[in-house]
């Protein structure tokens, strides 16, 4: 049971618009930043969305992050082939005194 | 760039010691930046086992407090998880990566900005 939820899986066709939502608490996601991953299977993840909604280097536009209380959002626009992939979310949690990841969301471009 | 790389064992038996380094190379491990072990069962999610920073502070997972440690060798540029009294649990891919940081020197937790390619250890007998 991850202390950060997000839906175990999310779709749509190439060139659609997707949102992946993370759901927390206030110890979380309600008092600190969030980060997004993206994992290919059999690779290691990669940095997507620091900050809430800030892009790597190198990192698509198509992609934006976002936050409003205990909850974050990302989303990917004009979907793609190769976005197929599990995105994770992670954030601080000032109880745990860790870092805390959601369970992970499989993305398929149907 | 900086790039990383873990190495160690990938069998290790049940109630052994975990060992795993991560070597560090493009850049200096004696930065602001602190270094993190993260772990993903098979077929499961993302789990964070800590960090540590290059003067020896560390922060470690609360679940894994009291069986982890993770130390720095600063001369070898590189740095090293140890997990004790290991179980068939703690069979996953492990992955060494660098926090990352705004302004160049405020750690920004939960940003792993490079990561290693991953290291997979099976607790077997």
């Amino acid at each position: 049971q991850s202390v950060l939820t997000q839906p175990p899986s999310a779709s749509g066709p190439p060139g659609q618009r997707v949102t992946v939502s993370c759901s927390g608490g206030r110890s979380n996601i309600g008092s600190n930043a969030v980060s997004w991953y993206q994992q290919i299977p059999g690779s290691a993840p990669k940095l997507v969305i620091y900050n809430n909604n800030l892009r790597p280097s190198g990192v698509p536009d198509r992609l934006s992050g976002s936050k409003s209380g205990t909850s974050a959002s990302l989303a990917i626009g004009g979907l793609q082939s190769d976005d197929e992939a599990d995105y994770y979310c992670a954030s601080w949690d000032d109880s745990l005194k860790g870092v805390v990841f959601g369970g992970g969301t499989k993305l398929t471009v149907l | 760039h900086v790039h990383l790389q873990e190495s160690g064992p990938g069998l290790v038996k049940p109630s052994g010691t975990l060992s795993l380094t991560c070597a560090v190379s493009g850049g200096s491990i004696i930065s602001p930046n602190w270094w993190s072990w993260v772990r993903q069962p098979p077929g499961a999610g993302l789990e964070w086992i800590g960090e540590t920073l290059h003067d020896g502070s560390n922060i470690y997972n609360p679940s894994l407090s009291g069986r982890v440690t993770i130390s720095i060798d600063r001369p070898y540029s590189r740095f090293s998880l140890r997990l004790n009294s290991v179980t068939a649990a703690d069979t996953a891919v492990y992955y060494c990566a660098r926090v990352a940081t705004q302004a160049t020197k405020y750690r920004i937790p939960g940003a792993l900005d490079v990561w290693g390619q991953g290291r997979a250890v099976v607790v077997s007998s």
